[in-house]
């Protein structure tokens, strides 16, 4: 089945520690997305990949990081310079890179929390 | 600029009724595209509905439908025979041709048995 996985369900990470949460799709989309979500706050975007090897920065970039190496993977770092980074994060991807819209498709997100 | 605005943080209805959700979208573009997203409790994002604005007819999904108001900016969800899995946090957002997604806040739906 086609889909967007994201792993880990759950994630604990120390305060100081870099972590790294896995978004990977096999819908052959172009274009991939991070957003951030807090109660009450809708979604946030961190950061988005229109092709490979291409990101830019969202609205909440700062102590964020991501790669795209491959068009199906799509990487987010938190590193220890968020100061906040306990949420939940949300993966999406979309088929088109310009032109007509296309749906965004959802990963079951990770839930961060820092101890 | 563009912003998107849900006035209703928290809303119910009785199960088989019919309930209607709102949102506001400002932005100054003529081409752009408007979608309702569902949130359950297992909060997996599904899209619901989505409408083009250059169309002048209004999307219906089976029991979903929108009500697409383009000169008052207004873009409301209608659920009708409303069902207990309708339960979920439902976001509106909008967009130009491929870019970025605008979401709103969110309005939280209870279904009551």
């Amino acid at each position: 089945d086609g889909g967007i996985t994201q792993s880990p369900k759950y994630l604990f990470r120390k305060e100081g520690q870099n972590v790294t949460l896995s978004c990977e799709q096999n819908l052959n989309h172009d274009a991939m997305y991070w957003y951030r979500q807090d109660p009450g706050q809708g979604l946030r975007l961190i950061y988005y990949s229109q092709i490979v090897n291409d990101f830019q920065k969202g609205d909440i970039a700062e102590g964020y990081s991501v790669s795209r190496e491959k068009k199906e993977s799509f990487p987010l770092t938190v590193t220890s310079a968020q100061k906040n980074p306990t949420a939940f994060y949300l993966c999406a991807s979309t088929a088109g890179t310009s032109g007509t819209y296309n749906e965004q498709f959802f990963g079951p997100g990770t839930r961060l929390t820092v101890l | 600029a563009q912003t998107v605005t849900q006035s209703q943080p928290e809303m119910s209805v009785q199960e088989a009724e019919t309930v209607t959700l709102s949102c506001t979208y400002d932005t100054s573009e003529n081409n752009y595209y408007l979608f309702w997203y569902k949130q359950p409790p297992s909060r997996q994002m599904i899209l619901v509905i989505r409408q083009e604005a250059y169309k002048q007819q209004n999307a219906t999904e089976n029991r979903f439908s929108v009500n697409f108001q383009k000169a008052a900016k207004s873009f409301s969800l209608k659920i009708s025979d409303s069902q207990l899995g309708d339960t979920a946090m439902y976001f509106c957002a909008g967009s130009r041709a491929n870019r970025k997604l605008i979401w709103g806040l969110g309005t939280s739906l209870a279904v009551n048995p």
